[in-house]
């Protein structure tokens, strides 16, 4: 079975400040991780992927994530923290094979303060 | 291009009645999924699609949901008999890839509610 654990619901940053969104993942196989953004009323848009290439991956809007096999850690990061990122964020992990069911984090709540 | 569109956006049902929900995939959209997503949690895998074969629905959570494709395009989520518990935003995503980590992109969702 797989299953993340997103450590914050919530998270404050001054504008102009770094991100950095924690996530913790269990899967039995190689797993493929995902960034996920949650705007009010909007759908939910990809940010990033990781599947087995580079163990850093580069997304939209300046984010980006660390694979750590070592700490089943899949961090979400972005050195400047802009108003329009204030949003929730879902960490999100998949079968690597077979079709892609996703499974979801709770999320966490960015704010960003000016 | 046009993205995923769901109707209605918002639907608010008696509790008992029975509620139909579509989803209109990106077209050429191999693979259809449906989520639930329950106030202030994540989504929740409901069932799966390749063209018109429902292959996985596991997630759902009880016979009174029945999920169709039957021209393996335009998808309907069915609930019959609702419960206060059937209230959540129900999102479909389509994807272009059968298999393996192809993007699956979301529509805005049904929002329920059950009274």
């Amino acid at each position: 079975a797989q299953s993340v654990t997103q450590l914050d619901s919530h998270v404050s940053v001054s504008e102009g400040t770094p991100v950095l969104l924690r996530c913790n993942y269990s899967s039995s196989y190689s797993p493929s991780l995902f960034w996920y953004v949650q705007h009010p009323n909007k759908g939910l848009q990809l940010l990033l992927k990781y599947t087995s290439a580079a163990t850093l991956v580069k997304g939209i809007n300046g984010f980006e994530a660390e694979f750590k096999k070592s700490e089943t850690s899949f961090h979400l990061t972005k050195p400047s923290a802009h108003m329009s990122d204030a949003a929730e964020y879902f960490c999100v992990v998949s079968e690597r094979t077979g079709f892609q069911k996703l499974v979801f984090g709770t999320g966490t709540r960015l704010l960003v303060s000016p | 291009g046009a993205g995923v569109s769901q109707s209605p956006r918002y639907k608010v049902a008696k509790r008992g009645q029975d509620v139909a929900l579509r989803c209109d995939p990106i077209s050429g959209h191999v693979s259809l999924f449906w989520y639930q997503q329950a106030l202030g949690q994540g989504p929740e895998f409901l069932t799966y699609f390749q063209n018109e074969a429902q292959l996985d629905k596991s997630g759902l959570p009880s016979d009174r949901f029945f999920a169709e494709r039957p021209e393996g395009s335009v998808s309907t989520l069915k609930i019959q008999r609702t419960q206060q518990e059937d209230s959540a935003v129900y999102l479909c995503a389509s994807s272009l890839a059968r298999v393996g980590a192809g993007e699956q992109y979301f529509g805005p969702g049904t929002r329920l509610t059950v009274t």
